[in-house]
């Protein structure tokens, strides 16, 4: 099977810029998707593909990757960005699986 | 509006069984891909399971193969997740989601507000 890593927490200064990664095999193959997720709410997808967002996020999230690692990157980030950061993949392995990354606490000092 | 509403949570005593439902509104649900996708307090996001549009195409979870179901009735815009055989480490909040265009298998644009499932004597 395919595992996805996040860095557990990582901080960024109001109006800074941040980036989150995620590392696996799969995604030498699969683009990640992220998901973005506040206290008691469900997540929400923020980039897809190969640095697309859905309707609605703001231009200041971003996607790129190399290798085997994705990135999220939020240029300026606000206070409002405070949240879990989530990053999915299919599995490497072709038997039609999906992994999630750990997780990364983003505080905004 | 797209939304998905969750419901069927609750306690229940380990080996037990429990149902969950997810009903769907604001889109034309026999045309999507849908998914449960779970998280157990305080951890990260767990995939379970998937189904195709029309229900013909089915993957699990390595952690639930075996013990929980996915289903769907298009007629009534609802989507299930018959859980059998419950066990503490299934206890989490369970979330539907709707799969994207871009990727129906990893993509997730909509998603319910979760249903709690709690597994203990």
């Amino acid at each position: 099977s395919s595992e996805l890593t996040q860095d557990p927490a990582v901080s960024v200064a109001l109006g800074q810029t941040v980036r989150i990664t995620c590392q696996g095999d799969s995604l030498r193959s699969y683009y990640a998707s992220w998901y973005q997720q506040k206290p008691g709410q469900a997540p929400v997808l923020v980039i897809y593909g190969k640095n697309n967002r859905p309707s609605g996020i703001p231009d200041r999230f971003s996607g790129s990757s190399s290798g085997n690692t994705a990135s999220l990157t939020i240029t300026g980030a606000q206070a409002e960005d405070e949240a879990d950061y989530y990053c999915n993949s299919r599995d490497s392995s072709g038997n039609h699986r999906v992994v999630f990354g750990g997780g990364t606490k983003l505080t905004v000092l | 509006e797209v939304q998905l509403v969750e419901s069927g949570g609750g306690l229940v005593q380990p080996g037990g069984s429990l149902r969950l439902s997810c009903a769907a509104s604001g889109f034309t649900f026999s045309s999507y891909e849908m998914n449960w996708v779970r998280q157990a307090p305080g951890k990260g996001l767990e995939w379970v399971s998937y189904i195709s549009s029309s229900g013909s195409t089915i993957y699990y979870a390595d952690s639930v193969k075996g013990r929980f179901t996915i289903s769907r009735d298009n007629a009534k815009n609802s989507l299930y997740l018959q859980m059998n055989s419950l066990r503490a480490e299934d206890t989490a909040v369970y979330y539907c989601a709707r799969s994207a265009d871009y990727d129906i298998l990893t993509g997730y644009d909509y998603w319910g507000q979760g249903t709690l499932v709690t597994v203990s004597s």
